[in-house]
């Protein structure tokens, strides 16, 4: 079983749609959960965080997080071109340093 | 807005030679990791490094790798013997604190091993 397990996509959404994109993992001890997002040949851009179960918004981005159920999700309203990247979810365990990267899930915005 | 930098952004490398690929984290930050990403693949942690000493580290930095601060802004990850294997983008990341805390990523270095 991966650790952290996303669809690689492509998920297609037209523009001003809202984009929901997914992610699971396997180790109960994770604390927190990052959302990166990675344009092709560019690092991975830390847009959102969340420690806590439920929802967390900053602008048009939405994080929600159900431990329970191991399972963080990432809603983006009103959905750009701009917003076309892959999107990658990582994983943290209390107590280590490192993060556990998804594969990404790949969004492209149809204009 | 303070960012990570990275140099060089291309580094090409023969079998065998050694490089050392650098990093200036952002300067209040006290935490420095090692990333990498094979083309199309997801990215993998390598090393973590708080205190001029390695907190963690995975299975992929064997004895080819390591990491030295040696100065007061730069952070540098060494290949002692590249093989062709290493070619991959190398990203740091560095985070005010440990364990859970934000990481933000360099731009990365893209090494070419031929």
């Amino acid at each position: 079983q991966k650790e952290v397990e996303q669809n690689s996509g492509p998920l297609s959404v037209p523009e001003g749609a809202i984009a929901s994109l997914n992610c699971t993992y396997s180790d109960r001890g994770s604390q927190s959960f990052f959302w990166y997002r990675q344009y092709s040949g560019k690092s991975p851009e830390l847009i959102m965080f969340i420690y806590s179960n439920g929802d967390k918004e900053d602008g048009r981005f939405t994080a929600q997080l159900n431990k329970a159920s191991q399972y963080v999700s990432l809603l983006i309203r009103d959905s750009q071109p701009s917003d076309s990247a892959t999107y990658l979810c990582a994983v943290s365990r209390t107590g280590t340093y490192k993060y556990i990267f998804g594969t990404g899930t790949r969004l492209k915005v149809l204009a | 807005e303070p960012e990570v930098t990275q140099t060089p952004s291309h580094q090409v490398t023969q079998m065998g030679q050694e490089v050392i690929l650098r990093c200036v984290p952002i300067s209040n930050h006290l935490y420095f990791y090692w990333y990498r990403q094979i083309l199309g693949q997801k990215v993998e942690f390598l090393v973590s490094f708080y205190n001029n000493e390695i907190s963690e580290k995975s299975e992929i930095f064997d004895d080819q790798f390591s990491v030295e601060r040696p100065d007061g802004s730069n952070f540098t990850l060494k290949i002692r013997s590249t093989k062709l294997e290493d070619s991959a983008m190398y990203f740091c990341a560095s985070s005010t604190s440990g364990s859970s805390y934000e990481q933000y990523f360099g731009p990365g270095t893209r090494l070419t091993v031929t």
